[in-house]
């Protein structure tokens, strides 16, 4: 089974702290991506990143960066948390393909709270 | 600009009845994707629809994609408590885009009471 672990589940920070969400999957895929979901808004893409140093901005990539230095770890960094942050944060993965996405397998998601 | 709507947002339904959850995209697309989400947990994939007319059926959920349309229909037969989840539609962006975001669609929070 496809498996795409975040590390923390809750996390509960202070206004200005700088935050690393981490992901880490184990299915050697290539995409990897970044969603927030917030009630009445659905998913939001904030980064994606089809391979090892490359990333591409989604809909949402401000006041928010990411780093992938190996092919199975995707960092999603709030430099500077502000509270309008809070919000699920959910990872997720899934093989390239030249013409398609493939289905994306998710992560059980990291519930960030900024007060 | 590829917008995606659901409806309806909120479905409250009675087990052992019928009911379907519609998905409109604004552009053409040819791959849809239907995701559940249970309370508290992540999404997991339910279905990929691959062409028009794709059809695809798992237990008490079929899922059908009408490209011409720019339509999936996700049908509910006899609905069960345990079928109680929210369920996302997702699309491809148009064929020939340089991008590669699905672009999802607000959710449908089901409830199926006893």
């Amino acid at each position: 089974d496809v498996k795409v672990t975040q590390s923390s589940r809750y996390l509960v920070k202070r206004t200005g702290e700088k935050v690393f969400l981490e992901c880490v999957q184990d299915m050697d895929h290539e995409n990897m991506f970044w969603y927030r979901q917030d009630p009445g808004l659905g998913l939001r893409l904030i980064y994606f990143s089809y391979d090892v140093k490359m990333k591409e901005k989604g809909d949402i990539p401000e006041g928010y960066s990411v780093s992938r230095e190996k092919k199975e770890r995707f960092s999603l960094i709030l430099e500077s948390a502000s509270t309008n942050q809070t919000s699920m944060y959910l990872c997720a993965s899934s093989f390239f393909s030249q013409l398609y996405n493939e289905k994306l397998f998710f992560g059980s998601g990291t519930q960030l709270s900024v007060l | 600009e590829l917008k995606v709507e659901q409806n309806p947002l909120f479905l409250s339904m009675q087990e052992g009845k019928n009911y379907t959850i519609y998905c409109n995209y604004s552009t053409t697309s040819d791959r849809l994707y239907w995701y559940r989400q249970d309370p508290g947990k992540s999404l997991e994939s339910l279905f990929v629809l691959l062409s028009n007319g794709a059809v695809k059926q798992e237990g008490r959920l079929m899922a059908s994609l009408d490209t011409k349309a720019r339509l999936s229909t996700l049908h509910i037969t006899a609905a069960v408590h345990d079928l109680s989840a929210t369920y996302f539609c997702a699309v491809d962006p148009p064929p020939g885009s340089s991008n590669y975001k699905l672009t999802f669609g607000k959710g449908t929070l089901l409830t199926v009471n006893p």
